[in-house]
C-alpha cells in the first residue's frame, strides 16, 4: 500500500460544476499538506496548503483536512475549461535525523477535465 | 523574476551512458531538490541541498549523485542509465528547509533512455 493513495482518474466535468478531489494517506507522521496543479509538460504550481485539519479556502478553491481519517480534498467551485490539469496531493514528514529537511510525497494525481 | 529553470529541456540517451541535469533557483533561494517523475505518477523525492549541503535524499540508488554549488544552482548526475530512468526530472527552489517553505517547480527535464 503506497502512502498517499489518489484516484488518477480521469474526471470530467461540465464547466461551472463544483470539483471534489481527494486523497488518503497512511502516515501518520505527515504534517503539512498541499495541493498542486500540473499542466501538461510543465512542473507542478501550488495551490493551497495548510498544516492543520479543518477548511482553508482562496478564492474558488477550498482545501479540507481530515486527520483523524487521514483523508484530504480539494473542491473547485465554478470550475472553468483552463482548470483542466493533474491535481497532485502532497504531504511532508521530517526527513532523517539531523537534516533538517521536511521531505514531500505526493499522490499519482488525478486528471481533470473541465469541457465547455 | 525569472523561476526555477532548469537545462536541457529534452535529452536522449542510450543504456549505460551518463547524464548531468541543471538547475537554476530562484534569486534567494538556498535550497534545491530534485524529483523523479515517470508518466503517470506524482513526483518522487530523490535529494534537497541547502548551502551546498546534502541535507535529505530518497529511496535511489548510489548511481544517482547531485551537489550544489556556492551559486545555489544545482546539478543531478545519473550513471549507468537505465531504461527505467526514463522520466521527467524536476527541481524545486525553495528559499530554506523549514516544514512551511513553498517549493517553486521548474518545467523539468524529460529524459528518455533508449
Amino acid at each position: 500500500q503506497k502512502e498517499v493513495e489518489q484516484d488518477p482518474g480521469p474526471l470530467s466535468v461540465p464547466e461551472g460544476a463544483i470539483v471534489s478531489l481527494n486523497c488518503t494517506y497512511s502516515n501518520s507522521a505527515f504534517q503539512y499538506f498541499m495541493w498542486y496543479r500540473q499542466y501538461s509538460r510543465k512542473g507542478p504550481e501550488l495551490l493551497m496548503y495548510t498544516y492543520s485539519s479543518g477548511n482553508k479556502e482562496d478564492g474558488r478553491f477550498t482545501a479540507q483536512v481530515d486527520k483523524s481519517s487521514k483523508y484530504i480534498s480539494l473542491f473547485i467551485r465554478d470550475s472553468q475549461p483552463s482548470d483542466s490539469a493533474t491535481y497532485l496531493c502532497a504531504m511532508k514528514v521530517r526527513g532523517a535525523p539531523g537534516g533538517g529537511s521536511y521531505i514531500p510525497t505526493f499522490g499519482r494525481g488525478t486528471s481533470l477535465i473541465v469541457h465547455p | 523574476d525569472a523561476g526555477v529553470t532548469q537545462s536541457p529541456t529534452h535529452l536522449i540517451k542510450t543504456r549505460g551512458q551518463h547524464v548531468t541535469l541543471r538547475c537554476s533557483p530562484i534569486s534567494g533561494h538556498k535550497s534545491v531538490s530534485w524529483y523523479q517523475q515517470v508518466l503517470g505518477q506524482g513526483p518522487q523525492f530523490i535529494f534537497q541541498y541547502y548551502e551546498k549541503e546534502e541535507r535529505g535524499r530518497g529511496n535511489f540508488p548510489d548511481r544517482f549523485s547531485a551537489r550544489q554549488f556556492p551559486n545555489y544552482s544545482s546539478e543531478l548526475n545519473v550513471n549507468a542509465l537505465l531504461l527505467g530512468d526514463s522520466a521527467l526530472y524536476l527541481c524545486a527552489s525553495s528559499r530554506g528547509l523549514g516544514v512551511e517553505e513553498k517549493l517553486f517547480f521548474g518545467s523539468g527535464t524529460q529524459l528518455s533512455v533508449l
